[in-house]
């Protein structure tokens, strides 16, 4: 089965750094992915970590500890802009389906 | 290129009716699934396949229908609609292995 956890909301500073933690329990893992979703929209993939470490993509970092179950995203330089939903999201080995949480309400205050 | 693309993208409905959700992709993705996405929620899986001819249920199958005939499209059924099903309905594609999912824009759909 798929346990998979994240803060609901988070606040943070226009230029500031934040950092979004995710932590997860499934049967097979094949993957961790991260995505955008703006209110309205469909989700957006930002990230993805398969092996452990941290994974750099401009603004956006991801890192991962498989033996922990644990997961963050990172977003530097925060802009009004990344005010959005993030989603933790684990792929099954077996299966090859995306299991998500629950997403974290990011807000940026000026 | 079109990626993902659903239909429609909002709909109405009465409890009992039946309606198809449309999904193709054209990416030649292996890959394909059906989410519903309900406030505090999150995306919950309601079906899922690997290629033609093969699909399984994921957490939330009661109540939906999903056949695949061909690589491209992966349609979802409500066979008689009920006030719970009102919720945003997300396909997403992928390949098969660690590579991400594409999502279509979403359905709108609201039982009355």
């Amino acid at each position: 089965g798929q346990n998979i956890d994240q803060p609901t909301e988070m606040t943070a500073t226009e230029g500031a750094i934040v950092q979004i933690n995710c932590t997860y329990q499934t049967s097979g893992f094949n993957g961790l992915f991260w995505y955008q979703q703006h209110a309205g929209e469909a989700p957006t993939f930002l990230s993805y970590n398969v092996l452990d470490g941290l994974e750099e993509k401009g603004r956006f970092s991801s890192f991962l500890s498989r033996s922990k179950g644990y997961s963050y995203l990172l977003l530097k330089e925060l802009q009004m802009k990344d005010s959005a939903s993030y989603l933790c999201a684990v792929r099954s080995f077996t299966g090859n389906q995306f299991y998500f949480g629950t997403g974290t309400s990011l807000t940026v205050i000026p | 290129n079109a990626g993902v693309t659903q239909t429609p993208k909002f709909q109405v409905l009465k409890t009992g009716q039946s309606m198809t959700l449309q999904c193709a992709q054209d990416m030649n993705h292996e890959y394909m699934s059906w989410y519903r996405q309900d406030p505090g929620m999150g995306l919950r899986l309601i079906h899922y396949s690997v290629g033609a001819g093969i699909t399984d249920q994921g957490e939330v199958p009661n109540g939906y229908n999903v056949s695949r005939s061909t690589t491209e499209d992966f349609p979802l059924r409500l066979l008689s609609a009920a006030p719970s099903q009102t919720s945003v309905y997300f396909c997403a594609s992928a390949l098969v292995g660690r590579t991400e999912a594409f999502f279509g824009q979403g359905t709108r759909l609201t039982v009355v």
